[in-house]
């Protein structure tokens, strides 16, 4: 009964190489996000979909490519990987993005080591 | 197993009365505890941490071990503070990291 997953929990790749990391959630949410995690445990938002189209695009690299095959699906392709790009990312949905009231329910997180 | 738990959905307390965001952990480990906010239409940003023992914006968090706990005070409310709020759990080992489902904290003028 997971509400949010996300595949894999840990990818150590070299750099240069195209990874993809997927997230699905089955709580019916209309909207879904992705973000990264720095070593301070800081969250940064890097995407936002809501009904399978962009809503957020903050400034990340444009090797970064998320798609959403339908709303229930945001995935995140990240091509020519750099040593920087290791952290922890988080997929997140919540019904819709307005206002405070909207709870966001996180998956456990992506931990990707760049060597 | 839920890692965290945020028992308040909602919370509404008037302009200047204590808050306090309870929000409870189930690890038995040594984890680090955090409370994140998301003011409204802003993104997620790190609020405190147990282990910096500082006080962000008149909130403070105190880690009681013995109740698995992690509340979030702070004593005069102010309108500002309206947000949600989301405690977070990271596991001393490797890859985990849990959040709570969040509290919307309504300050009421």
């Amino acid at each position: 009964d997971t509400a949010v997953s996300q595949t894999p929990k840990y990818l150590v790749t070299q750099m240069g190489n195209d990874k993809s990391i997927k997230c699905e959630q089955n709580l019916g949410h209309d909207t879904m996000y992705w973000y990264k995690q720095d070593s301070k445990k800081f969250l940064k938002i890097m995407f936002s979909y809501n009904n399978k189209e962009l809503i957020i695009n903050e400034t990340v690299p444009n090797r970064f490519s998320p798609k959403s095959p339908d709303k229930a699906h945001l995935n995140l392709h990240i091509n020519s990987l750099e040593l920087g790009d290791s952290a922890v990312y988080f997929c997140a949905s919540s019904q819709a993005m307005t206002g405070n009231q909207e709870t966001q329910y996180f998956g456990p997180g992506t931990r990707l080591l760049v060597l | 197993a839920q890692r965290v738990t945020q028992p308040e959905k909602l919370l509404s307390v008037f302009k200047g009365a204590p808050v306090e965001l309870k929000c409870n952990y189930s690890y038995s480990g040594s984890p680090e505890l955090f409370w994140y906010v998301q003011y409204s239409r802003q993104r997620l940003q790190l609020l405190l941490r147990h282990i910096s023992r500082e006080s962000i914006k008149g909130f403070t968090a105190d880690l009681n071990k013995g109740e698995t706990s992690f509340h979030l005070k702070k004593p005069f409310a102010q309108e500002e503070d309206s947000a949600m709020y989301y405690c977070a759990l990271s596991g001393d080992t490797g890859n985990q990291f849990y959040f709570g489902t969040g509290t919307s904290l309504t300050v009421i003028p």
